[in-house]
Order: structure tokens, then C-alpha cells, then sequence
């Protein structure tokens, strides 16, 4: 069965510091991967995604991540974190055969000025 | 623009009455999800349903009844016999379903007892 772990319920940083929000995955076969950001009040709405191919992945708002396989990782990175950053993130996972996304529980990123 | 409209955005229930939250996409896609969202918990898949008329319990039916008349709707009714429906709801869409496509969504319902 597959499953996602995020380490860390919270995450505070200062601005223009580094962000990294850790996500490590579980599953039997080579998974599809997602990073989600949801605002209060509002749904989920998607960052990046890695399906195959390059396994660094860059989406929107400066954001980043890294699949590694060896790891069983896909770490969500921002060089320099800006006060709008301020949110919860979501890593998922799904795999090729099915329709199911697992989500992890949520990171809450902090920014302070 | 095209998205998922859900409503009403908050939502109270009284003791033993079923509440209905409404989900219509116009983005033209063929598989819808709900999902139950408490703190601390991430996101639970309740029902999916990947074509009309057809529709699967997901990991937290239990209370819970959907329906699919149409490729653009797809309500959840929250039965007495869920007995803490308290959470925010999401409902999202993908096009067909399959592992590698993202899941669009909407802005939630937040549900609360009276």
C-alpha cells in the first residue's frame, strides 16, 4: 500500500531564508508525485508534479523538488521564503494503475519577517 | 474560467438531519473525488466517482451517500449516521482519473453541528 510521510507538522523560517519541506514516500511500484499549497479557507491548489523524466522538478512561485528514488524522497524546496509563502503544503502520491492520491497529513509553513 | 464551485461555503447541521453539499465542475471532466479534511489529518478520500452513473466508496464511506446524474455534478449528502461530521469538505476533479493527472479543487465546505 502506499503511503507519505512529511516530517514536521510545522516548519518556521524567516524571509528571503531557505524553505524545505521533507516528504518521504512508500510504494511498490514507481509512483507519481505531487506537492499541493492550500490557503485558509480555500482548497488545494497544485505546485509541482513529477511523473517521469527529469527528476528535478521546478513549478510554480520559485518552488522546486527533487525525486529520489534512493530516498524514497521528494523534498520541496524555494531558495528565499517570502511572507505570501505562508501556508499549508501537501506532498501526495498516486500510482500508474490507480485512481487514489494518498495526501500526507499537511506541513504549515511559518514566515516571519 | 473554468474551476469547481462548491456550496454553501459553510454549513450547519442540526441532530439527526441529513445535509446535502453541492459540487458542479465545468472543466469538463470525467472523474470527481470528495474529501473529508481535519486538522492534523491531511486529506481522506470519502466517495470517487471516475464516470456517470458509477461511483466507489473511498476509505471513509461510512455516513456518507453520493450520486453521479451528470458529468458536472456530483452532491454529498452527510447522513445522521455520520456521527462527527464536523471537518471542511473538498470536493476535486481530474480528467479521467488515472495516477498521473493533478486534482483540481474547489473552496470547500466547512460543516458544522448545531
Amino acid at each position: 500500500a502506499q503511503s507519505v510521510t512529511q516530517l514536521g507538522s510545522h516548519v518556521s523560517v524567516s524571509e528571503g531564508a531557505l524553505v524545505l519541506l521533507r516528504c518521504n514516500y512508500s510504494s511498490s511500484v514507481p509512483p507519481y508525485l505531487f506537492w499541493y499549497v492550500q490557503y485558509p479557507n480555500q482548497g488545494l491548489q497544485l505546485l509541482l508534479k513529477y511523473t517521469t523524466g527529469a527528476t528535478l522538478v521546478k513549478g510554480i512561485n520559485g518552488f522546486e523538488a527533487e525525486f529520489k528514488k534512493s530516498e524514497t524522497s521528494f523534498h520541496l524546496t524555494k531558495p528565499s521564503a517570502h511572507m505570501s509563502d505562508a501556508a499549508e503544503y501537501f506532498c501526495a502520491v498516486s500510482d500508474p494503475g490507480g485512481f487514489k492520491t494518498i495526501f500526507g497529513a499537511g506541513t504549515r509553513l511559518f514566515v516571519k519577517a | 474560467d473554468g474551476g469547481i464551485t462548491q456550496s454553501p461555503k459553510y454549513l450547519f447541521r442540526k441532530e439527526g438531519q441529513n445535509v446535502t453539499l453541492s459540487c458542479e465542475q465545468n472543466l469538463n471532466h470525467d472523474a470527481m473525488y470528495w474529501y473529508r479534511q481535519d486538522p492534523g489529518q491531511g486529506l481522506r478520500l470519502i466517495y470517487y466517482s471516475q464516470i456517470v452513473n458509477d461511483f466507489q466508496k473511498g476509505d471513509i464511506a461510512e455516513g456518507y451517500s453520493v450520486s453521479r446524474e451528470k458529468k458536472e455534478s456530483f452532491p454529498l449528502t452527510v447522513t445522521s449516521a455520520q456521527k462527527n461530521p464536523t471537518a471542511f469538505y473538498l470536493c476535486a476533479s481530474s480528467p479521467t482519473g488515472e495516477g498521473n493527472q493533478p486534482q483540481h479543487f474547489g473552496d470547500g465546505t466547512r460543516l458544522s453541528i448545531l
